[in-house]
């Protein structure tokens, strides 16, 4: 079946230092690799994506690039902001019969401090 | 104007009773779901509607009934809640039920099982 493996948080930095937090998956198939980021008391949202491989998803400072020779989807920022404290997801849905069904990672918690 | 949302917001019940969830889109999107999220943040899917049509029902007690009345509107009944149903409950939607579509959550529902 698909998974998806994130790094064990939680994970504190401080303002302005690089930020990685690694994604691997399991898939039967060709999925698409997302990051999804909950802020506290919040639903989730996405916050980039990537559909094939060696494509590479960015938004707010945020990068993941897919890989599929190695399976994997690691998030990047270089340099974070107290505001990106949160809890962030890395998902998957697979071709085929998923439905577009999301399958979550862990959840790894990012604190920043000042 | 918020695209998914849900009623209620907080939800503390007994042991026993029988509860519903609501949720509604206005983004006029084909396809809808229900995750739960745990304690420790994982989430999980457990149904998903395409027009109005169960495409998803993941291992779920058959103590969880969804329903969908119309495209933008998808409810979560559940009978004789357990305290193992304490939990997080998100709704959310995408344009249709493809892999690589975005799925939009709504603001979450956070369910107390006393």
């Amino acid at each position: 079946g698909n998974s998806v493996t994130q790094m064990e948080g939680p994970v504190t930095l401080s303002e302005e230092a690089f930020l990685t937090i690694n994604c691997t998956y399991t898939a039967t198939g060709y999925p698409s690799l997302f990051w999804y980021v909950q802020y506290p008391g919040e639903g989730l949202q996405l916050l980039l994506k990537a559909t094939k491989a060696d494509d590479k998803g960015s938004n707010k400072g945020f990068e993941a690039t897919y890989r599929k020779e190695t399976t994997s989807f690691h998030l990047e920022k270089g340099s974070v902001q107290v505001s990106d404290s949160a809890v962030y997801f890395c998902a998957l849905s697979d071709q085929g019969t998923s439905y577009g069904k999301l399958t979550f990672g862990q959840g790894t918690i990012l604190t920043v401090h000042p | 104007d918020t695209a998914v949302s849900q009623t209620p917001k907080y939800l503390v019940t007994q042991m026993g009773n029988d509860k519903s969830i609501k949720c509604e889109q206005n983004l006029g999107h084909d396809t809808m779901y229900w995750y739960k999220q745990d304690s420790k943040k994982f989430l999980k899917i457990m149904f998903s509607y395409n027009n109005k049509e169960l495409i998803i029902n993941e291992t779920v007690p058959n103590r969880f009934s969804p329903k969908s009345p119309d495209k933008a509107h998808l409810n979560l009944h559940i009978n004789s809640l357990e305290l193992g149903d304490s939990a997080v409950y998100f709704c959310a939607s995408s344009q249709d039920s493809g892999h690589q579509e975005t799925q939009y959550f709504g603001p979450g529902t956070r369910l107390l099982v006393l």
